[in-house]
Parts: C-alpha cells; structure tokens; sequence
C-alpha cells in the first residue's frame, strides 16, 4: 500500500522567503511522485512529477523537488515566495504516472507582505 | 494543452434528485478518468476509476448505485449522483490521463449541495 504524510497543515512564510512544503511517501514499488497546487474552489493544477528520471524536479512557478529515496521524501521548494503562491498543496504518489493518485492531506501556504 | 473541462462548476438542489456531473477532455483523448471526492479541509479521496467503454472499478466504501459513472466517449465522462441527500453535499472533482504513463490533470470541480 502506498501512503503520503505532509508535515504541517499550516505553512507561513514572508513575501520573498524560502518555501519548504514537506512530503514523506510509503511504497512497495518505485514510486512515482506528484505535487498539485489548489486555489479556493478549483480543481488541481500539476506542479511536477518525479518518474524516476533525475531526483531533482523542476516545476511550473519557480517550484522544484528533490526525490530522497533514503529519506522517502519528497519535499516542495521555491527559493522566493511571491503572493500568488498562497493556495493548497497536494502531495500524492503512484504506483505508474498515471494510476491512481494517493494524496497526503494538504498543506496551506500562507504569504505574508 | 492537456484542459479537462467540468461542468456544473455550482449546483444546489433539493433532497431526493439526482444530479449528473459532466467531465471532458477538451483536447485529448482520455482512455482513463478518475473522480475524486473532497470533504471541506480534506484531501482528495478517489470514488472510481473509470476506463472507456467499460464498467467503472469503484474504491471500498463508495455505493455504485449511488453514484453513477459512465465514461461513453474517450472525452466524456459522467457521474450521476442518484438521490441525493444533504450528507452527499462536497466537492467532487474528476481527473482524466491520455494513455498509462501521463499524469492525471484535474477539472476544475463541482460544488453540490443537497438542501
């Protein structure tokens, strides 16, 4: 079985901070590894994914990855937060790229000016 | 590219009806879509998996004959929710993939709430 913990349900950072969302995944199998972000009442929008190609990720937004296999992590970064970053995000993992998606719980970004 | 299409984004209605959901791939084809239910301050849980012209592999614990899939087209699917009451009040969003190895990509989701 496979499972996703994102630590903290809650994340503030300052305009122009880091931002650090973590992800921690469980997997029998090479995982296949996925961020989404969420704004208020809209559906997913794909960050990036991890397919066992190189372990660092780069995303849409100025977000990257890096795949930790000894760590079973999968943290979210982006070196300078701007306000549109503020939203939901979504950890989830696969056993393929496109089977079905376990997700973590959720992490909030809140930006402050 | 790679837009999938819900619709209604809203709907309210009264205790007893059923409400039919629609989501399309508007510029791929989709052999495979997914719908997710979101309770409020929760994460996504996936309902069923539905591949084109066959039945829908629903996940433990979600009633088929309450919520109805049909995945007719490689560009539409359809959940049905099939007399509804207020505790099936939640988001739900659909996901469609073009072949195995591409990611899902997400609809923008339907609000239902059951009066």
């Amino acid at each position: 079985a496979q499972s996703v913990t994102q630590l903290g349900s809650h994340v503030s950072v300052s305009e122009g901070a880091l931002v650090l969302l973590r992800c921690n995944y469980s997997s029998s199998v090479p995982p296949y590894l996925f961020w989404y972000v969420q704004y208020p009442n809209q559906g997913l929008q794909l960050l990036l994914k991890y397919t066992s190609a190189a372990t660092l990720v780069k995303g849409i937004n100025g977000f990257e990855a890096e795949f930790k296999k000894s760590e079973t992590s999968f943290h979210l970064t982006k070196p300078s937060a701007h306000m549109s970053d503020a939203a939901e995000y979504f950890c989830a993992v696969s056993d393929t790229g496109g089977n079905k998606l376990v997700f973590g719980a959720g992490t909030i970004l809140r930006v402050k000016s | 590219g790679a837009v999938v299409s819900q619709h209604p984004s809203w709907v309210i209605c009264k205790s007893g009806t059923s409400v039919k959901i629609e989501c399309r791939s508007l510029d791929f084809q989709a052999t495979t879509m997914f719908w997710y239910r979101q309770f409020p301050k929760q994460s996504l849980m996936l309902m069923a998996t539905s591949n084109e012209g066959s039945k829908a592999t629903y996940e433990q614990g979600v009633e088929k004959d309450k919520f109805l899939i049909n995945h007719a087209s490689l560009t539409l699917s359809t959940l049905t929710v099939t007399s509804a009451h207020p505790e099936d009040s939640s988001f739900y969003i659909c996901s469609a993939r073009e072949t195995g190895n591409q990611p899902q990509h997400f609809g923008d989701g339907t609000r239902l709430s059951i009066l």
